[in-house]
């Protein structure tokens, strides 16, 4: 699976978009863009994904580049409660039994 | 939505002892479930992929004997700490995706915290 980059952290006020990047230049034509988060001492949690399209979900919305070589995962109205790990993974999507490797991923903290 | 169902939640035991953590995926099929674990501060590191009906694939420098990881039916996964120690105290994590649907995101329980004392 191609590998993914993203900031470590960012901050971002309540009630305001949180935009959260992530570079994916080695991605495949066939590899899909997928994001999830993880709140402290839980399990991770989907948000979204896609392939090239941009993607909405009543969570966030996911906007991949033209050349899919790095997208963004947007949260419309950021509040106190999307502070957590997101992290953005991509894969070959054929079978159910591949596996998912997580990085370092981004932490953010969404301020009052 | 899929649910995955992961039991305890945390446990403690005493260092030379086996803690078994069950993995439930409640209304949906998964033919693949995997072991994950994570410690203070650091990402999620997987352990095992784990197949119904057959052995599971251990990731390089997880021991399999000490890991026992075991797939009876398409909805239920247990791992096995054998002869726990401290360092083994750590977030246990398990996931599971539909069968037979290869680009559906992996749904994960809520972790179970290990405490070897």
């Amino acid at each position: 699976d191609a590998k993914t980059t993203q900031p470590p952290s960012m901050d971002c006020a309540e009630g305001r978009a949180a935009n959260l990047p992530c570079n994916h230049s080695t991605i495949s034509g066939n590899e899909y863009v997928y994001w999830y988060r993880q709140i402290h001492s839980q399990g991770p949690q989907y948000i979204i994904h896609g392939l090239k399209n941009n993607e909405t979900n009543e969570m966030a919305s996911l906007i991949i580049t033209e050349d899919r070589k790095s997208s963004t995962l947007i949260l419309p109205h950021a509040t106190l409660r999307d502070t957590a790990v997101y992290y953005c993974i991509v894969r070959v999507a054929e079978t159910s039994y591949d596996k998912v490797i997580f990085g370092p991923g981004t932490s953010l903290s969404v301020i009052p | 939505g899929a649910v995955v169902s992961q039991h305890p939640s945390w446990v403690i035991c005493k260092s030379g002892t086996s803690v078994k953590i069950e993995c439930r995926s409640l209304d949906f099929q998964a033919t693949t479930m995997f072991w994950y674990r994570q410690f203070p501060k650091q990402s999620l590191m997987l352990m095992a992929t784990s197949n119904e009906g057959s052995k599971a694939t251990y990731e390089q420098g997880v021991e399999k004997d000490k890991f026992l990881i075991n797939h009876a039916s398409l909805t239920l996964s247990t791992l096995t700490v054998t002869s726990a120690h401290p360092e083994d105290s750590s977030f246990y994590i398990c996931s599971a995706r539909h069968f037979g649907q290869g680009n559906s995101p992996l749904h994960f329980g809520n972790g179970t915290r290990l405490t070897v004392t």
